[in-house]
């Protein structure tokens, strides 16, 4: 059973950059079942993928944020991380970690989310 | 890309059978497949239908996935509503360029 852990800062400057860092146990990141996914909520609201990564290091972004992320593996500490640039405060969210099911392309395992707030 | 549309609000009586749409705009509904999670307040998401209408195990037959490809649709019915249902329900697919897309997302109310 995989187990996933987001991890972080909470606080965060308007301008500044968001790394956030998920831990995997259960299996190895390096793994082609699966793609590394972040998802992000804003406070009441929807579901918002931001993107994934693949073992072989492919990367898929969704196209509203694909100028401002970068999301690689670290198969070493088996962990995937997040960077977000030129945060304002419409980035404020839970940000989840996840693994997304290669072929049927659903989330089996989620994190239990990490609330990043961008404020000055 | 496409988006996936679904109602803001659904609310219905314990007992009862309640169905939740999710309408494809850009592409076929049936082309890719269709995934359900349920996200109760301060919660993860949780999977309720993965591929169109299969359940997890543990997840209970009273909740159902459908395709409706004349439509462009797919739906979540949940029958015997429990109180304990009342979430919020999300339906998911993604595009032949691996890039994924969620629906609004539908709160249900059970009365």
């Amino acid at each position: 059973q995989l187990q996933l852990q987001e991890s972080g800062p909470g606080l965060v400057k308007p301008s500044e950059t968001l790394s956030l860092t998920c831990s995997v146990s259960g299996d190895s990141i390096n793994t082609n079942k699966y793609f590394w996914a972040w998802i992000r909520q804003p406070p009441g609201k929807g579901l918002q993928w931001i993107g994934s990564v693949y073992h072989s290091g492919n990367t898929y972004y969704n196209p509203s944020l694909d100028s401002r992320v970068t999301i690689s593996g670290d198969t070493s500490k088996n962990q995937f991380s997040l960077t977000l640039s030129s945060l304002t405060a419409a980035d404020t969210a839970v940000y989840f970690c996840a693994s997304l099911l290669g072929g049927s392309y659903f989330f089996d395992s989620w994190g239990q989310g990490s609330l990043v707030t961008v404020s000055s | 890309n496409f988006m996936l549309t679904q109602p803001h609000s659904v609310s219905e009586s314990p007992g009862k059978t309640v169905t939740i749409s999710c309408t494809r705009s850009g592409g076929s509904i049936g082309s890719n497949y269709v995934q359900w999670y349920q996200q109760r307040p301060g919660g993860s998401p949780t999977t309720l239908i993965y591929e169109d209408n299969q359940r997890p195990s543990g997840v209970p037959d009273r909740f159902s996935g459908f395709i409706d490809r004349s439509s462009n649709s797919a739906s979540l019915t949940i029958s015997g509503l429990e109180s304990e249902d009342e979430a919020d329900y999300y339906c998911q697919s993604y595009n032949d360029n691996n890039a994924v897309v969620f629906g609004g997302g539908t709160k249900l109310t059970v009365l």
